[in-house]
């Protein structure tokens, strides 16, 4: 069965801080991919990245960047120089060979001014 | 380009009462999911369709559920009759395709009292 853990429930940092949000999957499928969405007060799932499970590659975007490693099932999320706008719920999913998407329970990150 | 569209926003009902959700996805997008998100936790899929197919309902409660797609544009969630245990948030998303990333809507707050 899949699993996706996000271990740390709430995160505080004070502004400019940098912060790394943990994930954790479990999948016995060869083919997969991880998300990581943003769900901020409003409500709404922003989608952040995806990635699949043949490209190990780290990726910066901006402040943010990602580390997929297979070999410890993680794909982790940080945010360098974290900012007030960042506060939110952030889900970390996988999307198995049959196309289902699962999600963690979320981390609810607050930013402090 | 417009994103995922639901309504209402919120929504107020006494248990037993019926209501019902819309939700007009991206342009384009075959692929249309509705998700159940309980307070505290990640969202879980309730039925998904591909056009106006239905591809996974496994997970939706039919004794009380029902999701339709007709023309393969827009859906329609129903609740009849409601439930404490059904207040939650109630996201649709949508994809090009099945294997293609999802994008969410804003969400329904459901508060069943």
């Amino acid at each position: 069965a899949q699993k996706v853990t996000q271990a740390q429930t709430e995160i505080s940092v004070v502004e400019k801080e940098d912060v790394t949000l943990d994930c954790v999957y479990e999948t016995r499928d060869t083919t997969y991919y991880l998300f990581w969405y943003k769900q901020p007060p409003s409500g709404e799932l922003v989608f952040l990245i995806r990635r699949n499970s043949f490209d190990e590659q780290n990726e910066i975007s901006g402040r943010y960047s990602w580390n997929f490693q297979k070999s410890t099932s993680s794909f982790n999320f940080t945010i360098t120089a974290s900012q007030v706008v960042d506060s939110a719920v952030y889900f970390c999913a996988l999307k198995d060979g049959a196309n289902n998407l699962f999600f963690g329970t979320g981390t609810r990150l607050t930013v402090i001014p | 380009e417009a994103g995922v569209a639901q309504s209402p926003r919120y929504k107020i009902i006494e248990k037993r009462q019926s209501v019902a959700f819309w939700c007009n996805p991206i342009s384009g997008h075959a692929t249309l999911y509705w998700y159940q998100q309980i307070l505290g936790q990640g969202p879980k899929l309730l039925i998904q369709f591909q056009n106006n197919g239905v591809v996974d309902d496994s997970q939706l409660p039919k004794d009380r559920f029902s999701a339709e797609r007709l023309k393969g544009v827009d859906s329609t969630l129903k609740i009849q009759p409601a439930k404490l245990e059904d207040s939650a948030v109630y996201l649709c998303a949508s994809s090009f395709g099945e294997v293609e990333t999802q994008y969410f809507g804003p969400g329904t707050r459901l508060l069943v009292l």
